[in-house]
């Protein structure tokens, strides 16, 4: 079946560190892949998503590039701030989908950026 | 944008008892409601996909009668946790799509059973 693995946290940064989250899955045909941020106290939240190979998701500074050849979509951003704390969240939906449909997660890194 | 409520934020209760937890789309409606459980240090398993008007689909493994879903309105899934026990303690979080674009998430529901 399918299946999502990132690397497992926490992971701890200085301010203005670049992270790298990797991610990467198992599927078969041609899934949408999601990050997911869950900040302390709330919900998930889209954070980017990609829907094809090569595509090029970003947001907030984040970006992570859709990578059917090695299976992966590694989340990265340049500068962290403490504000960036929370969980990430690597994701999978089996169909070309926008992410309405049920998805498969991994099992989220935490993040935590100090000054 | 769109929101998703889920309510209780956090229940504690006593072994035996049944727990009922709120799904709602505010401002959209949704036929389709997913139910996901986190267990520490591991991804969001999904449980149940609710649908509106007729029985819930559940996962592989996921006990129906121990797991109660109803979706009641185009707005509002309920997932109760029947004669709880304290393995069924975790924490428990409902996404509502929107069309096909995007699932929002309630804010979860962690339940710990004493």
């Amino acid at each position: 079946g399918d299946s999502v693995t990132q690397m497992e946290g926490p992971v701890t940064l200085s301010e203005e560190a670049f992270l790298t989250i990797n991610c990467t899955y198992t599927a078969t045909g041609y899934p949408s892949l999601f990050w997911y941020v869950q900040y302390p106290g709330e919900g998930l939240q889209l954070l980017l998503k990609a829907t094809k190979a090569d595509d090029k998701g970003s947001n907030k500074g984040f970006e992570a590039t859709y990578r059917k050849e090695t299976t992966s979509f590694h989340l990265e951003k340049g500068s962290v701030q403490v504000s960036d704390s929370a969980v990430y969240f690597c994701a999978l939906s089996p169909i070309l989908t926008g992410g309405g449909n049920k998805l498969t997660f991994g099992t989220g890194t935490q993040l935590k950026v100090e000054l | 944008g769109a929101v998703v409520s889920q309510h209780p934020s956090r229940v504690i209760c006593k072994s035996g008892t049944s727990v009922k937890i709120e799904c709602r789309s505010l401002d959209f409606q949704a036929t389709t409601m997913f139910w996901y459980r986190q267990f520490p240090k591991q991804s969001l398993m999904l449980m149940a996909t609710s649908n509106e008007g007729s029985k819930a689909t559940y996962e592989q493994g996921v006990e129906k009668d121990k797991f109660l879903i109803n979706h009641a309105s185009l707005t509002l899934s309920t997932l109760t946790v029947t004669s709880a026990h304290p393995e069924d303690s975790s924490f428990y979080i409902c996404s509502a799509p929107r069309g096909d674009s995007e699932a929002f998430f309630g804010q979860g529901t962690r339940l710990t059973v004493v």
